[in-house]
């Protein structure tokens, strides 16, 4: 069975820093590109960044290019998400997402 | 950056109905590869986005063949005959051929 748990989120000071975790099971963690995407409370879906399958190339969206680093493990099945100067608008559930998604988890920036 | 725009925002819907969605894009999703990265999702309430269809037209494993994904260039549709229950929720688009990957802002079935 295929899961992916996401770790590592709550509540933060602006300007801080939260590091989020994916473990990844059930498939070839290795063999897959991977993303995160975030959701704002009552709002729809709006995709972060993306890690190719061997860490080779990253993508941002231009509002965390510079705050936030996607990196992975593949011999650990696990994908970061690094996010540095939060702002209040990154508060969000954030999925780890490849065909499959998990669950989310929280991050919510205010003082 | 690429935009899609889905239509309707909200469709009401009788079991057993079927329903079609819209997704229109700002420029053609076709990569230079001869790909299209467009992708549907469903998201349940309460719950995390599943993938149903992507490369435009093909299903996830599992999902049943109801739901039927077509289109070309800027102009997609994603088609469900025979809605049932579990269909319902917030569709969104995504399309992965365009940085930024983008997303449309979703589309409610719900029941009439």
């Amino acid at each position: 069975e295929v899961q992916l748990v996401e770790s590592g989120g709550g509540l933060v000071q602006p300007g801080r820093s939260l590091k989020l975790s994916c473990a990844a099971s059930g498939f070839t963690f290795s063999d897959y590109n991977m993303a995160w995407v975030r959701q704002a409370p009552k709002k729809g879906l709006e995709w972060v960044a993306t890690i190719s399958y061997d860490g080779s190339s990253t993508y941002y969206r231009d509002s965390v290019k510079g705050r936030f680093t996607i990196s992975r493990d593949n011999a650990k099945s696990t994908l970061y998400l690094q996010m540095d100067s939060l702002r209040s608008e990154d508060t969000a559930t954030y999925y780890c997402a490849s065909q499959y998604w998990g669950q989310g988890v929280m991050v919510t920036v205010s003082s | 950056d690429v935009v899609l725009t889905q239509t309707p925002v909200s469709l009401s819907v009788t079991l057993g109905d079927q329903a079609s969605i819209s997704c229109r894009s700002s420029q053609s999703l076709e990569y230079s590869d001869g790909y299209t990265y467009l992708e549907w999702y469903l998201q349940k309430p309460g719950q995390s986005p599943q993938l149903l269809i992507y490369g435009v037209s093909n299903r996830f494993s599992g999902v049943p063949d109801r739901f039927i994904g077509s289109g070309s260039g800027t102009d997609f549709t994603l088609k469900i005959s025979r809605v049932e229950p579990e269909d319902l929720g917030v569709y969104y688009c995504f399309q992965a051929t365009h940085d930024p990957n983008t997303f449309g802002a979703g589309t409610k079935l719900e029941l009439k």
